[in-house]
């Protein structure tokens, strides 16, 4: 299977522990995004790398929160001391580089984190 | 900022039936504004888009016409299958290059095709 992937798909932690996710982009992606899906909501943009380096960051991403891309490959997000607001399904997208021309996002099935 | 809105739900139709699914946006400049789906225990995937206004974006059946006088990106289908049966989102980005190119997404909507 050759789309995104992510790990763990499922992770219950308590409330004040640190939990770190993973995403595989589509390897030839140059372009990737994390997103945050409460119940109910469409997801939100948490924050956008070009290769290796990190673009943008949402408010939402607080400083308890952080992601890198080493070597503009598979991208981590951890979150430090987490709070029960945190549950959420976190989601990743991949997608080209700029070509001029719409790049379309492709998402993986996220990880859905439940803080106790 | 940049806000979608979409009509609330859930949706339950009958197979064959019209659809229609409201999207309003508002936003500065010239976004573009994409539909996105996700099947029962799928990731989220791109049904169709329109970069600029008065295109029509298709797929699968489904359409969306980008209105910019009336703010609007409705999506519709003639005639619903079970298969239809997904949550449906509404999004846009401001352009198509680095950042700008995150989704705005809106909330949602349950759609529940019935035999």
């Amino acid at each position: 299977d050759t789309g995104v992937s992510q790990n763990p798909r499922h992770k219950i932690t308590k409330r004040g522990q640190n939990v770190t996710f993973r995403c595989d982009p589509i390897s030839e992606h140059n372009r990737l995004y994390w997103y945050r899906q409460t119940l109910g909501q469409g997801p939100e943009f948490l924050t956008y790398f070009q290769n290796e380096a990190q673009l943008e960051k949402s408010r939402l991403l607080s400083d308890r929160f952080s992601a890198e891309r080493p070597k503009g490959s598979f991208s981590t997000l951890e979150i430090q001391r987490t709070e029960q607001g945190d549950s959420a399904m976190y989601l990743c997208a991949s997608s080209l580089g700029d070509r001029g021309e719409y790049n379309e996002q492709f998402f993986g099935p996220g990880t859905r984190l439940t803080v106790l | 900022g940049d806000s979608v809105t979409q009509m609330e739900g859930p949706v339950t139709l009958s197979e064959e039936a019209f659809l229609t699914i409201n999207c309003t946006y508002t936003a500065t400049g010239y976004p573009s504004l994409f539909w996105y789906v996700q099947y029962p225990g799928e990731g989220l995937q791109l049904l169709l888009k329109a970069t600029k206004a008065d295109d029509k974006g298709s797929n699968k059946g489904f359409e969306a016409t980008y209105r910019k006088e009336t703010t609007s990106f409705h999506l519709e289908k003639g005639s619903v299958q079970v298969s239809d049966s997904a949550v449906y989102f509404c999004a846009l980005s401001q352009g198509l290059t680095g950042a700008n190119s995150k989704l705005t997404f809106g909330k949602g909507i349950t759609l529940s095709v019935r035999p």
